[in-house]
């Protein structure tokens, strides 16, 4: 069954550190995500992309992140100047097409800002 | 804004016992109420989903019921086993909206003792 993959699983970076964290969807997918968890907290919402575009950002989103989309498979997220609160699991998801339902998650990457 | 609330934040039971979590959404327009299970260091697994058109729906030991006027649904799992011990979270999405984000809960983290 084809799944979401993510690079690096962990990344430990210094305050101020640009990070490029890397996500490959399900080949097929059409919609692309981020989200991230803090420890212990819950999954929120970042970014969405379809259609070589942002769809819809929210408030954590801030100028420092920004999402690319490459080439045909890899979809990624940076963070220009990375700061303490920025440590948390980055998860990336896809999905199908617009009316499909389900998001499919990847294993996510663990950042670590020092 | 939109918001998904989720209680209790820890369930113990017996192995064999039933576990209900339970939560409530904010936004209207929300039509789509996924349940996703996350495994310690694991993504998100998505488990069972309800759409607003439906009021239950089962798929072996798992049920989830809507309530839309009251905007509720609930994740209800019967003769619960050791390896349903992970942490749920509930979501919920406006399919209708195009960048599609899920909103999730803050999660519960059920534990089954043998």
């Amino acid at each position: 069954e084809p799944e979401v993959t993510q690079t690096p699983s962990h990344q430990v970076t210094q305050m101020g550190q640009e990070v490029i964290l890397r996500c490959v969807p399900i080949s097929n997918h059409l919609y692309f995500y981020w989200y991230r968890q803090i420890l212990g907290q819950k999954v929120e919402f970042l970014v969405s992309f379809y259609n070589n575009e942002i769809s819809e950002k929210s408030e954590i989103f801030d100028d420092q992140f920004s999402v690319e989309r490459p080439d045909g498979s890899n979809f990624t997220l940076k963070i220009r100047s990375t700061k303490l609160e920025d440590s948390a699991m980055y998860f990336c998801a896809s999905g199908e097409r617009e009316s499909s339902y389900e998001q499919y998650f990847g294993p996510g990457t663990r950042l670590t800002v020092t | 804004g939109e918001n998904v609330e989720q209680h209790p934040s820890t369930l113990s039971v017996q192995e064999g016992d039933s576990a209900v979590i339970k939560c409530t959404y904010s936004d209207s327009a929300s039509n789509y109420f996924p349940w996703y299970k996350q495994e310690l260091g694991k993504r998100p697994q998505l488990i069972i989903d309800i759409r607003s058109n439906v009021g239950e729906k089962k798929d072996q030991r798992i049920a989830v019921t809507l309530n839309k006027t009251a905007k509720h649904f609930s994740l209800h799992i019967t003769e619960t086993q050791p390896e349903d011990s992970a942490v749920y979270f509930c979501a919920a999405k406006d399919l209708d909206n195009q960048g599609g984000k899920l909103i999730f809960g803050q999660g519960t983290e059920l534990s089954v003792k043998p």
